[in-house]
């Protein structure tokens, strides 16, 4: 149980151009699924908190215009990166957490993405 | 806010020998749990084990056991038997029991498991 499903897995995209990375619970309800950015041999960095039905919440230094977060239903959120540029170049990792808050979160599988 | 840090960058441990992570963290809330998450080389994230902070005894899921210094705010992981498989990078990350809140993670341990 608790699955995480993140698609896609991997992308190429051009400079300039938008890509939209999906997360899913597939088999409980998640009002709040946390983004990160995991730059190479680095940790994870939290980049937003996505709310269902309400405003992501952004750290500091992570442009809200770059990074649009959509929590439109209780399983799906999406992390759009408008007009990317090579540095944007990362890996995405979205959780979420399905019972007690001693579960700990899930994660989904990742995406990574290049801009050329 | 909760800082976290792993002092160790590397370790390494030969195949069945024991070795153990160092983790403290710093926050100002007194409930809260603590995890220990692996990434291997696939970069999925998996959870190695959980403590509660309210709770005394260390805990332990087979090979994995922590040694929990509430005072000290020291949350080591110890590994057993060392498998080539446990080899991957190892994040400590505190969370405070309040709502929704984020995992912090601290900037993780790479272990390499020698054959």
């Amino acid at each position: 149980g608790a699955v995480v499903s993140q698609h896609p897995s991997w992308v190429i995209c051009k400079s300039g151009t938008s890509v939209k990375i999906e997360c899913r619970s597939l088999d409980f309800q998640a009002t709040t699924m946390f983004w990160y950015r995991q730059f190479p041999k680095q940790s994870l960095m939290l980049m937003a908190t996505s709310n269902e039905g309400s405003k992501a919440t952004y750290e500091q230094g992570v442009e809200k215009d770059k990074f649009l977060i959509n929590h439109a239903s209780l399983t799906l959120s999406t992390l759009t990166v408008t007009s990317a540029h090579p540095e944007d170049s990362s890996f995405y990792i979205c959780s979420a957490r399905r019972g007690a808050a001693n579960y700990g979160y899930t994660f989904g599988s990742g995406t990574r993405l290049t801009v050329v | 806010a909760q800082t976290v840090t792993q002092s160790q960058p590397e370790m390494s441990v030969q195949e069945a020998e024991t070795v153990t992570l160092s983790c403290t963290y710093d926050t100002s809330e007194s409930d809260y749990y603590l995890f220990w998450y692996k990434q291997p080389p696939s970069r999925q994230m998996i959870l190695v084990i959980r403590q509660e902070a309210y709770k005394q005894q260390n805990a332990t899921e087979n090979r994995f056991s922590v040694n929990f210094q509430k005072a000290a705010k020291s949350f080591s992981l110890k590994i057993s038997d060392s498998q080539l498989g446990d080899a991957a990078m190892y994040f400590c990350a505190p969370r405070t029991n309040s709502g929704n809140t984020p995992l912090v993670f601290g900037k993780g341990t790479r272990l390499s498991v020698i054959a």
